[in-house]
């Protein structure tokens, strides 16, 4: 079965340290990975994603994900921290059955505190 | 607008009645979503959209729940006889193509917020 696990449900980081956010998958195929970011009473923001290429994908707000197909990873990262950054972060994958799904991670609470 | 409209933002409904929710699309995007989020959680897939093919209607948690686009392009969701449980955040989000996931990513809208009490 596809699936995708974000095993953190919060992650709390100092304002300038350096952030990752964790996410696994489990397809058959090869994946289509997608980072989104939501804001407090928002809708969720595309950040960046992984199709085919260079395994460093970078986003918007200074945000980049490494796609790692051995530990079938694809963990968000940020250099340097900051307090808006905080928010609620989806992982999600390509389902290969209907090709126009998505398989959601449940998110992971990012704080960063200054 | 440029993005994805829903309304009402917040709605406050009695057990019982019926509640309509609104999407209104980006224009000229083809591919409709409507996703549920309870309490700040995962989304939930309810219904999707694509051009003027049969929805996928999988996600639909029970035959209260319905959605239609009309003209492909606004989308109504729809709860009759609403339960406590169907509290939660009703997000809707368009594609340019619901079957070009590696050159789409899906714009969303903000939400609606749906209590009964």
């Amino acid at each position: 079965a596809q699936s995708v696990a974000q095993p953190e449900d919060q992650v709390n980081v100092a304002e300038g340290n350096p952030l990752t956010v964790k996410c696994t998958y489990s397809v058959s195929g090869n994946p289509y990975l997608f980072w989104y970011v939501q804001y407090p009473n928002r809708g969720l923001q595309f950040l960046l994603k992984y199709i085919t290429g260079d395994n460093l994908v970078k986003g918007s707000y200074g945000f980049e994900a490494e796609f790692n197909k051995s530990q079938t990873s694809f963990h968000l990262k940020k250099p340097s921290a900051l307090v808006s950054d905080s928010a609620l972060y989806f992982c999600a994958v390509r389902d290969l059955d209907s090709n126009y799904q998505l398989i959601w991670g449940a998110g992971t609470k990012l704080i960063i505190k200054p | 607008g440029a993005g994805v409209s829903q309304s009402p933002s917040n709605k406050v409904t009695e057990k019982g009645k019926d509640v309509e929710l609104r999407c209104d699309p980006i224009s000229g995007h083809t591919a409709l979503y409507w996703y549920r989020q309870s309490l700040g959680q995962g989304l939930e897939f309810l219904i999707y959209f694509q051009g003027n093919s049969a929805p996928d209607k999988s996600g639909l948690p029970s035959d209260r729940f319905s959605a239609e686009r009309t003209g492909g392009s606004v989308s109504t969701l729809t709860i009759q006889r609403t339960q406590q449980e169907d509290s939660a955040v009703y997000l809707c989000a368009s594609s340019k193509s619901g079957t070009s996931l590696s050159t789409g990513e899906l714009f969303f809208g903000e939400g609606s917020r749906l209590t009964v009490l």
